[in-house]
């Protein structure tokens, strides 16, 4: 079966300190990657997306970067983060099933920038 | 483009009363539909889906059906439990998406009572 590890659960970062969040995913070969955020009082928000090694899509401009240097790895990073990039990302993994793409999330981090 | 717009909460009840989470969509063609659960502290998880007009997802005592001519796809349950307390998001993929990139909802925060 697959799984998908997210981690660290929590963060607590000063403003202007870097950022890696790394996901991994097991059990399943060229997923596609996502990184989601989930800031206070609001939806989810694509901020990235990945269909192979060294792919990367950017839905939106921001301070945040992302890589995925192995077929199932995928990591989130900020070389200076902002009080803006405080929120909750969500790593997530699709996969076909019942003629839809169905996508399948980790535990989170939460990051709190102060 | 590809939206979704859900009920704004959050929503309380006592435990077995009835629930209705409104959830109506934008999109061209015929999306897949979703709905996530997001218990406090953790990630999404997939609760039901439908793929294509007239579908009813179901699981947990959960429903929800494809209306294409009202764009909804309402999520109801005959009787909640506390366990059921939790953030409850509608989304959406576009039709023939090989991306899997979901479109989500505000989401609604659901607080059951004994």
């Amino acid at each position: 079966s697959q799984t998908i590890h997210q981690w660290p659960a929590t963060l607590v970062q000063p403003v202007g300190s870097p950022l890696s969040l790394e996901c991994t995913v097991e059990g399943t070969s060229n997923p596609n990657l996502y990184w989601y955020r989930q800031a206070a009082g609001r939806g989810l928000q694509l901020l990235f997306y990945s269909v192979g090694i060294g792919q990367i899509s950017s839905e939106v401009p921001q301070n945040l970067s992302a890589s995925r240097p192995q077929d199932r790895q995928f990591i989130l990073s900020s070389k200076k983060l902002l009080l803006s990039d405080s929120g909750f990302y969500l790593c997530a993994w699709a996969k076909k099933r019942d003629r839809t793409l169905e996508a399948f999330f980790g535990q989170g981090t939460r990051l709190t920038v102060v | 483009g590809n939206s979704v717009t859900q009920m704004e909460g959050p929503v309380t009840l006592s435990e077995e009363a009835f629930l209705t989470i409104n959830c109506t969509y934008t999109a061209t063609g015929y999306p897949s539909l979703f709905w996530y659960v997001q218990y406090p502290g953790e990630g999404l998880q997939l609760l039901l889906k439908a793929t294509k007009a007239d579908d009813k997802g179901s699981n947990k005592g959960f429903e929800a059906t494809y209306r294409k001519e009202t764009t909804s796809f309402h999520l109801e349950k005959g009787s909640v439990q506390v366990s059921d307390s939790a953030v409850y998001f509608c989304a959406l993929t576009s039709p023939g998406s090989t991306l899997g990139r979901l479109y989500f909802g505000r989401g609604t925060q659901l607080t059951v009572w004994p």
